[in-house]
């Protein structure tokens, strides 16, 4: 599992709150990763990151917001949950053999 | 969008090889043809990943053919645990997005 932990697991919201995921690292991996899968899609990307406080937009960034402040830790921020942001999130991380390697996934909810 | 087509779904029997093709006809020289799966609601799990030559680990076999435009995952011994959503995807290795695609459900039948 490459170390990898994902915070919460799961998560049931009202439109409208903030919502922050957490994804943590143990490997010092310079690439992490979040992504979203709704039924009926893969995974689709989300944000990326490419080391400390560098970041980039993915295919579906619009509503999302992400931080890396340590090498460790890739947050996800939803600023104002809305309902069609309801899906599972995957963190990843990228290692030195260019394999990404998956968390276990968060399932939020916004009612 | 991705850049790989895969049929939506196979069904193998158990103990079986599964082959599970992927179409790529789009690849450019430098990018890698890889593959995950997922099972259930798992994240997806990397299996095996090549470039041109063929390639074997211990879960699978990856066939190339030679203009690099389809590929086959190789299951030789297909198990009950190998049902899954199994993901072909090309990356250039740059470092961002891998494109999944929606996949082939495959399901290995007793």
């Amino acid at each position: 599992d490459a170390g990898i932990t994902q915070s919460p697991r799961h998560k049931v919201t009202e439109t409208g709150t903030p919502v922050t995921l957490r994804c943590h690292q143990t490997e010092n991996h310079r690439y992490m990763y979040w992504y979203r899968q709704d039924p009926g899609h893969g995974l689709r990307l989300i944000h990326y990151s490419y080391g400390v406080k560098d970041t980039d937009k993915g295919e579906v960034s619009d509503g999302y917001s992400v931080s890396r402040s340590k090498t460790e830790d890739f947050l996800l921020t939803l600023e104002s949950a809305t309902s069609s942001q309801t899906s599972v999130y995957f963190c990843a991380i990228r290692d030195t053999y260019n394999e990404q390697f998956f968390g276990p996934g968060t399932r939020l909810t916004v009612l | 969008d991705a850049k790989t087509t895969q049929p939506p779904s196979m069904d193998c029997a158990e103990g079986r090889a599964a082959n599970l093709p992927c179409n790529h006809s789009t690849i450019s020289g430098n990018e890698y043809v890889y593959w995950y799966r997922q099972i259930h609601s798992q994240g997806p799990q990397y299996i095996i990943h090549g470039l041109k030559n063929n390639e074997t680990n211990e879960m699978a076999s990856l066939i190339i053919t030679e203009d690099r435009k389809s590929s086959t995952l190789i299951l030789p011994h297909a198990t009950l645990r190998d049902t899954a959503v199994y993901y072909c995807i090309v990356d250039s290795n740059t470092g961002n997005q891998f494109y999944f695609g929606t996949g082939t459900s495959l399901t290995v039948i007793p």
